[in-house]
């Protein structure tokens, strides 16, 4: 199975601030890897799907890179609806299917 | 707009069973592969499991911790995907989440399943 490991799994910052998330696939997945979302109470949402391909309506201040074993999500101006939870996936191999262990980004 | 409604959740006995259902809407549901996803309290997501469309023989594959266990099934004409969970241990309490496509690009509300003597 291919491991994702995400860091860090908690971070605290200002409204403004740039902030940055790191997801390592434990083997090569190409450009498959997708980000996600999840507010408190809500399912979660894909804001990035295919490494950088951000998804309708979601704000341009998301952006995700990276390909192979290391990929990135940036928010590049952190704003209060931002908070919450977010999770990378490698849809690379379908079966199984992972998730990395999640961020809790939350504002000062 | 597409729409994932999931049910069927609730309170059940270790070691006893729950069929949970997904109805679809809004999209070509026969085309899509259809996911399962968990998530425990304060934890993290859990994939517990896909079935593929018919071009692809309606595959299925299971996580590992599952394995055995779950069923994932689908009715095209009805739009709906099935869970069909058995044997069921406390570690299987979450809010299950049926979704669109291996990206998962879209998500149910989720129904919660709680496993508890």
């Amino acid at each position: 199975d291919i491991q994702m490991t995400q860091s860090p799994s908690s971070l605290s910052a200002f409204v403004g601030d740039r902030v940055t998330i790191t997801c390592r696939a434990s083997q090569g997945v190409g450009t498959y890897l997708n980000w996600y979302q999840q507010k408190p109470g809500k399912a979660p949402r894909l804001l990035i799907q295919a490494a950088s391909s951000l998804q309708s309506g979601v704000p341009s201040r998301f952006s995700g890179s990276g390909s192979g074993t290391d990929f990135t999500l940036t928010i590049s101006s952190l704003q209060p609806e931002d908070s919450g939870s977010y999770y990378c996936q490698q849809s690379y191999s379908s079966s199984p299917v992972t998730f990395g262990g999640g961020t809790k980004v939350e504002i000062k | 707009e597409v729409q994932l409604v999931e049910s069927g959740g609730g309170l059940v006995h270790p070691g006893g069973s729950l069929k949970l259902s997904c109805v679809a809407s809004g999209f070509t549901f026969s085309g899509s592969a259809m996911h399962w996803v968990r998530q425990a309290s304060g934890k993290g997501l859990e994939w517990v499991g896909r079935i593929r469309s018919r071009p692809n023989n309606y595959a299925t594959a299971y996580a590992a911790s599952v394995k055995g266990r779950f069923t994932i099934s689908r009715d095209d004409s009805k739009n709906t995907a099935f869970l069909e969970m058995n044997s069921l241990e406390t570690e299987d309490t979450a809010i299950y989440y049926c979704t669109r496509g291996t990206s998962s690009d879209f998500w149910g509300q989720g129904t919660l399943v709680t496993v508890s003597s």
